[in-house]
């Protein structure tokens, strides 16, 4: 069963673009996660997707915006892009519906380092 | 509101000596508790969790965690750490009903030989 798959592995931007990322859950799986990592703050929650609509949303501005398709693929775009986006933004895929099934545990894809200068 | 305390950015450990990475959590209800592992250059990934029941867990690769309620803590453990486990370690907890989680800031783990 082939896993999480984020596209592409690495992106450099300038300021003022926009960029969109790609994520391929595991067959089967729902929902879909971003998160933001960036050195000594961890990962930061962005945003969640179900079904194609977004369930939950971490506090960011609207310049971040994702969807999702009926296949369960996810985009997410960030645009007018700062230095401050540079981080490595990871993609989550999971099962079931609510984090207290037994089953529920998130995969994550290897992420996606966008640079921006 | 939730938030996740990994207090130890760094910690070095002799290959073969015990471990314990710490993580508090502050929540208002019954937490649901992660600790994942990220090699460099990849994602995270699941090394245990805890929902309810015993609050010793064991998970993957040798690792243990404990839930203790009254200190809001979920530590782990690994009585022999191996060069491979070197790593950076996530503390989580996920918010019941709504597939959202918040992460501590990792604590990455050096091995000596």
């Amino acid at each position: 069963k082939a896993g999480v798959t984020q596209t592409p592995r690495y992106l450099i931007k300038t300021r003022g673009q926009q960029v969109t990322l790609s994520c391929s859950p595991i067959s089967g799986h729902r929902s879909v996660s971003w998160y933001q990592q960036t050195p000594g703050q961890g990962l930061q929650f962005l945003f969640e997707y179900f079904s194609e609509t977004q369930r939950n949303k971490g506090n960011f501005p609207g310049r971040f915006s994702g969807r999702q398709f009926s296949n369960s693929r996810s985009e997410m775009n960030v645009s007018t892009l700062e230095l401050g986006d540079s981080a490595l933004y990871l993609c989550a895929s999971s099962l079931a519906s609510q984090p207290g099934a037994t089953n529920e545990k998130l995969f994550f894809g290897s992420g996606t380092q966008l640079s921006v200068l | 509101a939730q938030s996740v305390t990994q207090p130890d950015i760094h910690i070095t450990v002799s290959e073969g000596a015990s471990l314990e990475l710490r993580c508090n959590y502050s929540y208002g209800a019954t937490p649901y508790l992660f600790w994942y592992v990220q090699s460099p250059g990849q994602g995270l990934q699941l090394l245990l969790k805890y929902f309810s029941g015993d609050t010793l867990v064991q998970g993957i690769k040798g690792f243990e965690a404990e839930f203790k309620r009254s200190q809001s803590s979920f530590n782990l453990r690994k009585p022999s750490v191996h060069w491979s486990d070197a790593a950076e370690y996530f503390c989580a907890v996920g918010v019941y009903n709504f597939n959202k989680f918040y992460f501590g800031s990792g604590t990455k783990l050096n091995v000596k030989p």
